[in-house]
């Protein structure tokens, strides 16, 4: 059972914006960054946002992030094809001394 | 550019040993803290350790705390996964990452664990 919430599925149509959220609680995402994967099949985890909202060199601003007490959302702009895949989001948790991920949400164009 | 190469994975029985290597390159690999992921087919992913920039610091997950070890050596930039009393539920492939939550992760290594 994963310790951040997200819904198991989105969807979109070309063009479109989307968000997915990612529910925590105070020892994670209350005191901690979130970060955010898109996972493609077959592929590992590629890195879309970091520290909250931050987007590594090579994402297109498309991607954004943001987070508020407890939860976070990732919203994608402009939807494409490609952006099909799942998303995670992950925080560290200061009562477990570990990371923790949500269960993923399959985007579906 | 900062790349992660996982290998050592393989069939094993239950109740078998394993080691994985990560090999790590392109960043000062002793200034970081390292962590191990996994994910199991068809599933979500799931952090099961964690290794100071020193090693002196360790976590694990309470899913492989007492099986599962994970060590360093700075010297040769390489982080491993010790993986005894290996169960079917271990079957996943398995990821480094660069800190935690990871900002680079390697291409991962599958582990089955079956009879």
């Amino acid at each position: 059972q994963s310790v951040l919430t997200q819904s198991p599925s989105a969807s979109g149509t070309v063009g479109q914006r989307v968000t997915i959220s990612c529910s925590g609680g105070r020892s994670n995402i209350g005191t901690n960054y979130v970060y955010w994967y898109q996972q493609l099949p077959g592929t590992a985890p590629k890195l879309l946002i970091q520290r909250n909202d931050q987007r590594p060199s090579g994402v297109p601003d498309r991607f954004s992030g943001s987070k508020t007490g407890t939860s976070a959302s990732l919203a994608i702009s402009g939807l494409r094809s490609e952006d099909e895949a799942d998303y995670y989001c992950a925080s560290w948790d200061d009562s477990l001394s570990g990371v923790i991920f949500g269960g993923g949400t399959r985007l579906t164009v | 550019q900062v790349q992660l190469v996982e290998s050592g994975g393989g069939l094993v029985k239950p109740g078998g040993s394993l080691r994985l290597s990560c090999v790590a390159s392109g960043f000062n690999f002793d200034i970081y803290y390292m962590i191990w992921i996994r994910q199991a087919p068809g599933k979500g992913l799931e952090w099961i350790s964690y290794i100071s920039s020193s090693g002196a610091t360790i976590y694990y997950a309470d899913s492989v705390k007492g099986r599962f070890t994970i060590s360093r050596d700075n010297a040769k930039n390489s982080l491993y996964l010790h993986m005894n009393s290996l169960r079917v539920e271990d079957t996943a492939v398995y990821y480094c990452g660069r800190e935690g939550p990871a900002d680079h992760w390697g291409q991962g290594t599958l582990v089955t664990v079956s009879s």
